[in-house]
């Protein structure tokens, strides 16, 4: 089993939709999570932080479920410009972050 | 304040050339880690540097890959006799201490194509 997984879609929905993401991830231990945001052919940039009481920022939710191993984002009012890959990362089995290979988001009009 | 900072932003090699790409992390991240991404994929980890620790290599995919860092700043990364399969982004990217905490920031990438 990966150390975190993820849904690799696309997922495909109309402006206005609310989506959700998930992330999974093996080690129970983690202590450390995030979300970041992909554009084609650029870096990845950190979208959100992600605590154990949960966090907002905007139309974006970030959630946590320890008992269940992973890791949500929900983007509600999605816009064109939400288009982008979401990459999640946690810290793994050592010291370092793990990132997930990504969800590609397709907002169409 | 800078942010993390790649050179060269591009690179056209022939293959079996050596190549090396400069990351300049944040000032003060004492953490610097390098990953690769191929085309339509995620971010393979290659290695990991924190502080005065031995690096964690366990990420590159063969000798001909290695990398150098000089105390928390400068980082460099090598790559011998490159084979066409080694085509990708190279990304850098640095953060305040290890995984455990703090998140990562990503420099813009070294995109290398090899002939």
């Amino acid at each position: 089993r990966k150390e975190v997984e993820q849904d690799p879609g696309p997922f495909n929905v109309p402006e206005g939709a609310t989506v959700a993401f998930n992330c999974t991830y093996s080690n129970s231990a983690s202590q450390s999570f995030f979300w970041y945001r992909q554009d084609c052919r650029k870096e990845p940039k950190l979208l959100m932080s992600v605590y154990s009481s949960g966090n907002e920022d905007g139309r974006f939710t970030a959630q946590l479920n320890r008992a269940s191993q992973y890791i949500s984002l929900l983007i509600r009012d999605s816009k064109l410009s939400d288009s982008a890959t979401y990459l999640c990362a946690v810290n793994g089995f050592t010291d370092k972050l793990i990132f997930g290979t990504g969800t590609r988001l397709q907002v169409f009009p | 304040g800078a942010g993390v900072s790649q050179s060269p932003s591009n690179k056209v090699t022939e293959k079996g050339k050596d190549v090396e790409l400069r990351c300049d992390p944040i000032s003060g991240h004492t953490a610097l880690y390098w990953y690769r991404q191929r085309l339509g994929q995620g971010l393979e980890f290659l290695i990991y540097f924190q502080g005065n620790s031995a690096p964690d290599k366990s990420g590159l995919p063969s000798d001909r890959f290695s990398a150098e860092r000089t105390g928390e700043s400068v980082s460099t990364l090598t790559i011998q006799r490159t084979q066409q399969e080694d085509s990708a982004v190279y990304l850098c990217a640095s953060s305040l201490d290890g995984g455990r905490i703090y998140e990562q920031f990503f420099g813009p990438g070294t995109r290398l194509t090899v002939l």
